[in-house]
């Protein structure tokens, strides 16, 4: 059981805009640290698509967005595209812990 | 834009010691500001954090597995590595080092990873 909670899975229709939460607790994004994302496509390895809760690495697309509130965060994927398919993963820092925490992952599948 | 490469066998036999090492190129290792960890993940499942170190040798280590691991540097050779002990069927996994960026936390550089299988 992941320390961070993400919904097993999402999909979407080409062009649409989908969601996926990322929910923690007082002593990890709750705590104000940041949120981080990651996309791995099927037999690759993880890549970082949003740092600090919001900010894209240069390369990235901008159809990638990030955002936090209290004890949860998100992942927008704008525009839909067959190349999204694949698993997403947030991350972020537990003082319980003393050390980097990730959620359980979540597939986007594109119909 | 630097490049991570893991090394080590992809078998080792229960209860022995697992021994990788994650080579980095086009950046050293004793840079402020980064710090060097390993991440694993089983067959089908999700990442999980195993630990990370800091060029001046400071470690920390998941708490699930803190007393069978440990993550050293190497700076002549500009690599880092990790031993994991007494290993079982459940730490068969693909395991990938990383880049971490000291104040985010995020890992913004990832090896391919190398699948180590833990077999009699």
């Amino acid at each position: 059981q992941s320390v961070l909670t993400q919904p097993p899975s999402v999909s979407g229709a080409p062009g649409q805009r989908v969601t996926i939460s990322c929910t923690g607790t007082d002593s990890n994004i709750g705590a104000n640290y940041d949120v981080h994302w990651y996309q791995q496509l099927p037999g690759g390895a993880p890549r970082l698509l949003i740092y600090g809760s919001k900010h894209r690495p240069s390369g990235v697309s901008d159809r990638f967005s990030g955002s936090k509130s209290g004890t949860a965060a998100s992942l927008a994927i704008t525009g839909l595209q067959a190349e999204d398919e694949g698993e997403y993963y947030c991350q972020s820092h537990d003082s319980v812990l003393s050390g980097s925490v990730f959620g359980g992952g979540t597939t986007v599948t594109v119909l | 834009q630097v490049h991570l490469q893991e090394s080590g066998p992809g078998l080792v036999r229960p209860s022995q010691t697992l021994s990788l090492s994650c080579a980095v190129f086009s950046g050293a290792i004793k840079t402020d500001g980064y710090y060097w960890g390993w991440i694993r993940q089983p067959p089908g499942k999700g990442l999980e954090w195993v630990g990370y170190i800091y060029y001046n040798g400071n470690t920390y280590y998941n708490p699930s597995l803190r007393s069978r691991v440990t993550i050293s540097v190497d700076m002549s050779k500009n690599q880092f590595s990790l031993t994991l002990g007494s290993v079982t069927v459940a730490d068969t996994a693909v395991y990938y080092c990383a880049r971490g960026l000291i104040g985010y936390g995020n890992f913004d550089s990832w090896g391919q990873g190398t699948l180590v299988s833990v077999s009699s």
